[in-house]
């Protein structure tokens, strides 16, 4: 089965700091996601990643950024925090290509104050 | 762009049927399909490809339409175990496709004893 593993399962943090979330898989997948969950939004995709070091704008990427060092290793940067990107965040990885399904970790509840 | 889900949320009794669409007005490459249980990660249900075919998966399966841009999600005699966000995820792109997805804002299912 594949793994999908996020750092954190809640997370809290104050207005301002520099928050990392850490996003690991084991199914050598080249395509790595970082989505937010707000209710009654859906899912809104911030950043993707189709290789290492490779990565592209999602729909809302503003305030973040992503890091690609090691391809099973996804992680994403607030790079200062604001009450706003208080929400759940999925990560998600899958085969290359168009078609393949996405696997899903379990979020990280991410409070800022 | 986002994909229109409907409908937002829908109540059953064990054994009824329900239909869930998802909407897109760009051409569609591939629609997939999710379920969320409450505090749980999305799972993967399945993938419609264009060309129209229809699938199933146990006692769930869905159908694409290509040319009306549309896929139907279909629940035949609900089980207790169906409860959750349903979320549909498209793909517009032919070939091109770095595997991202557009997800609609999803159907909340609950089935009741």
């Amino acid at each position: 089965d594949v793994k999908v593993t996020q750092s954190s399962r809640y997370l809290v943090k104050r207005t301002g700091e520099k928050v990392f979330l850490e996003c690991v898989q084991d199914m050598d997948h080249e395509n790595m996601f970082w989505y937010r969950q707000d209710p009654g939004l859906g899912l809104r995709l911030i950043y993707f990643s189709y290789d290492v070091k490779m990565k592209e704008k999602g729909d809302i990427p503003e305030g973040y950024s992503v890091s690609r060092e090691k391809k099973e290793r996804f992680s994403l940067i607030l790079e200062s925090a604001s009450t706003n990107q208080t929400s759940m965040y999925l990560c998600a990885s899958s085969q290359g290509g168009s078609g393949q399904p996405q696997h899903f970790g379990d979020g990280t509840r991410l409070s800022i104050l | 762009q986002q994909p229109v889900q409907s409908p937002q949320a829908v109540i059953l009794r064990e054994g009824e049927d329900a239909v869930i669409n998802c909407s897109s007005s760009k051409a569609l490459y591939s629609v997939h399909w999710y379920r969320q249980k409450h505090g749980e990660a999305p799972v993967f249900l399945m993938i419609l490809l264009k060309g129209g075919e229809q699938k199933g998966h146990d006692k769930i399966s869905a159908s694409f339409n290509e040319k009306k841009q549309q896929s139907s999600l279909y629940l035949t005699a609900s089980q207790l175990s169906y409860s959750g966000t349903y979320f549909c995820g498209t793909d517009p792109y032919y070939g091109g496709s770095q595997g991202n997805l557009i997800f609609g804002k999803g159907t909340k299912l609950s089935v009741k004893p």
